[in-house]
């Protein structure tokens, strides 16, 4: 069993809808976690980060750790086709250990 | 700020040639680590440099190997290339210790033939 497992997608939404984004994980002691989009040809860009159980929002992003069943989510309400991209989930232990990353979900917003 | 960069941006080497990759992490921080990714095995971690000692090392072999300088600028070396080490390779950094948010650079694209 892989660390962090994401699903690959594609996923393909119509401009304005919800979407959701989920990673699992099977080591207990991640701590940090993050959210990452790449856009074709370019490196992963960070646009969630937090720390142990809870939500986070930013914007149109909501960010959401449920460590008791190791599973993470990342939502973005009213997407758009400038949110077409692949989006990473990261995750850490602690400070000078591996950032361990899912294979990425790519996203597709039509208008 | 200028963030990460990372050069060349492009790389085509023979199998058996060794290469060296340039990371300038953002100014300030003291962190860089190194990731390749390939769209098989999605990012792996090569290693991370902290104050010019290498903190965590990856499951790679040892024809991967890197460094950091004074500058907190960082280099990594392949020997040896092989086929399968075609892919972009990634560079972070972060501003240290207490600091778990990781800033990517653009990659370097290499491809070996």
């Amino acid at each position: 069993q892989k660390e962090v497992e994401q699903d690959p997608g594609p996923l393909s939404v119509p401009e304005g809808a919800i979407v959701s984004l989920n990673c699992t994980y099977s080591n207990s002691a991640f701590q940090y976690f993050m959210w990452y989009r790449q856009y074709s040809r370019k490196g992963p860009e960070l646009l969630m980060y937090t720390y142990s159980s809870g939500n986070k929002e930013d914007g149109r992003f909501t960010a959401q750790v449920d460590k008791s069943s190791k599973y993470i989510s990342l939502f973005i309400r009213d997407s758009q086709p400038s949110d077409s991209a692949t989006y990473l989930c990261a995750m850490r232990r602690q400070a000078g250990t591996a950032l361990i990353f899912g294979k990425g979900t790519t996203l597709s917003v039509s208008s | 700020k200028a963030g990460v960069t990372q050069t060349p941006r492009y790389l085509i080497k023979t199998r058996g040639q060794q290469v060296t990759l340039s990371c300038s992490p953002i100014s300030g921080h003291r962190s860089v680590s190194w990731y390749q990714q390939t769209p098989g095995q999605g990012l792996q971690f090569l290693f991370e440099y902290f104050s010019e000692t290498q903190r965590n090392k990856g499951n790679f072999p040892g024809r991967f190997s890197g460094r950091q300088f004074s500058n907190s600028r960082s280099e990594m070396n392949v020997s040896t290339l092989e086929l399968g080490d075609s892919a972009l390779y990634l560079c972070a950094s972060s501003l240290g210790d207490s600091h778990y948010e990781q800033y990517f650079g653009p990659g370097t694209r290499l491809t070996v033939t």
